[in-house]
C-alpha cells in the first residue's frame, strides 16, 4: 500500500471549514483513498473514500488532485465534536481472505471555540 | 440500526482469568475484525472473519480465540489473561461484493480491558 503524509496537528476555528491534506505521491493506479477519524476514547469511524473523482457525503468532501498525488478532506463547517485524529490511508481492494487496517500518525485537529 | 456493538464496555481482570468479549453487528456484512488498540500503537489485527463458521488469524493472534457461530456476531475469548493483554478492544465489520473485501469498516465502541 502507498505511503501517506499528513500534518502532525491542525487547528480550525468552530463553524469554518476545515481543510485536512494528505500527500500520496507513490498511490498506485487500483488504490482508493480513504478517510477515519477516531474521537478521543471512541471507536474509528468511516468518513469517505474516492478513487479519482471528487467525493460528498453528509459527513464530509474529498477533493482529489488529477494527478492523484495528494487530497484534500474538507469539513465545510466544524464543530467541537469533530476534534479527533484523522487518518489517511490508501488501499487497494482484495480478493479472497482479509487485511486489518493499519492507521498512520494521523492528523490531531482541534477545532478550536 | 445499532450498528456494531460490543460488550461489556469495561472490565477489569486478574491474570489467568478467563473472559469473552461480545461483538454483535445487524448490517448484515460478512466481514468482521478484532483489533486492540494501544496507546501510541495504532490498531493491530488479532482475528477476523469472512463469513459465518470460519475464522482466520490476523497480526497479534496469541493468547485469543474467536468464534463466529452466527453471521451477526464475533466473540473474541481470552483463556487465561495476562497484563500484556491490557488493552483497547474494537470490533469492526464490513461488506462484500464478490468475495472483494471493502475497506470501509464500521467500528464499535470498544471494550477497555484490565488485567491486573
Amino acid at each position: 500500500d502507498a505511503k501517506t503524509t499528513q500534518p502532525t496537528s491542525m487547528d480550525c476555528a468552530e463553524g469554518r471549514a476545515a481543510n485536512l491534506p494528505c500527500n500520496h505521491s507513490t498511490i498506485s493506479g487500483n488504490e482508493y483513498v480513504y478517510w477515519y477519524r477516531q474521537i478521543h476514547s471512541q471507536g474509528p469511524q468511516y468518513i469517505i473514500h474516492g478513487l479519482k473523482n471528487n467525493e460528498t457525503n453528509e459527513m464530509a468532501s474529498l477533493i482529489i488532485t488529477e494527478d492523484r498525488k495528494s487530497s484534500t478532506l474538507i469539513l465545510p463547517h466544524a464543530t467541537l465534536r469533530d476534534t479527533a485524529v484523522y487518518y489517511c490511508i490508501v488501499l487497494a481492494y482484495s480478493g479472497g481472505g482479509a487485511d486489518g487496517l493499519t492507521f498512520g500518525k494521523g492528523t490531531h485537529l482541534i477545532i478550536q471555540p | 440500526n445499532a450498528g456494531v456493538t460490543q460488550t461489556p464496555k469495561f472490565r477489569v481482570l486478574k491474570t489467568g482469568q478467563s473472559m469473552t468479549l461480545l461483538c454483535a453487528q445487524d448490517m448484515n456484512h460478512e466481514y468482521m475484525y478484532w483489533y486492540r488498540q494501544d496507546p501510541g500503537m495504532g490498531l493491530r489485527l488479532i482475528h477476523y472473519s469472512v463469513g459465518e463458521g470460519t475464522t482466520a488469524k490476523g497480526e497479534v493472534p496469541d493468547g485469543y480465540n474467536v468464534s463466529r457461530l452466527k453471521k451477526q456476531n464475533f466473540l473474541l475469548g481470552l483463556e487465561s489473561a495476562a497484563p500484556s493483554q491490557t488493552s483497547v478492544y474494537f470490533c469492526a465489520s464490513s461488506y462484500t461484493s464478490g468475495g472483494i473485501q471493502f475497506w470501509t469498516q464500521y467500528f464499535g465502541p470498544g471494550t477497555r480491558l484490565l488485567v491486573l
